[in-house]
């Protein structure tokens, strides 16, 4: 059965701390990895990873795949109060039917 | 905005209801998705719907029915629910076979089963 799991499950960091949230899977016949950031309802795309060790940056975040050793990381650096919400690590396999297996997510607070 | 609208965006129900949710998309994506997310845990693919046609069915019971008369429309159509059903319905679109298919969200159903 495809696995991801999210750690920590959450997190209290202060405005202007970097953070690092985690993500590995288990699953056969990897194809990608998905970011999305979850406030209040709709999640947002953030990134798609597909190959290792190639850094996706969009401002203050950034994203790394390693398929040697299953996991993924999200950085977000100088925090501020906005990016508190859930992040939702997801894995799509090849031949799956557009079919997404999400772990529980990371719910960051950033406090003032 | 996404893209992706749902309605109706609460819903308080009965065991004993019928009810629909409605999900529309206006991103010109051929496939559409129901997940269920409940308190403390991962987000549950129910069904996906690939050009109009059921795909997967995600051992759903059947107190839930799905439909999908168009690419850019999906409902969920309730009856008999129970208070565990009791969670957060989000539909998603995505435009499968294209080199990158991202699922996009809807803002989601707030379902309350009394």
């Amino acid at each position: 059965e495809d696995k991801v799991v999210q750690s920590p499950l959450s997190l209290v960091v202060h405005e202007g701390d970097t953070v690092t949230l985690n993500c590995s899977y288990e699953v056969t016949n990897f194809r990608s990895l998905l970011w999305y950031k979850q406030e209040k309802k709709a999640p947002t795309f953030l990134f798609m990873l597909t190959s290792s060790g190639i850094e996706k940056k969009s401002g203050r975040l950034s994203s790394i795949l390693d398929k040697k050793e299953l996991f993924s990381i999200l950085n977000i650096t100088a925090t501020q109060t906005g990016d508190s919400a859930v992040y939702l690590c997801a894995v799509e396999v090849r031949g799956g039917g557009n079919k997404l297996t999400f772990g529980t997510g990371t719910q960051l607070k950033v406090e003032l | 905005e996404t893209g992706v609208t749902q309605t109706p965006r609460h819903l308080v129900m009965g065991m004993t209801n019928k009810k629909s949710l409605k999900c529309e998309q206006h991103l010109g994506h051929n496939a559409m998705y129901w997940y269920k997310q409940s308190a403390k845990k991962p987000l549950e693919l129910m069904f996906v719907y690939n050009f109009k046609e059921q795909t997967e069915n995600n051992s759903v019971p059947s107190r839930f029915s799905p439909e999908c008369p168009n690419s850019s429309h999906l409902f969920l159509h309730l009856h008999t629910l129970q208070p565990e059903d009791s969670a957060l319905y989000l539909c998603a679109s995505s435009q499968a076979g294209a080199s990158t298919d991202t699922q996009y969200f809807g803002p989601g159903t707030r379902l309350t089963v009394l």
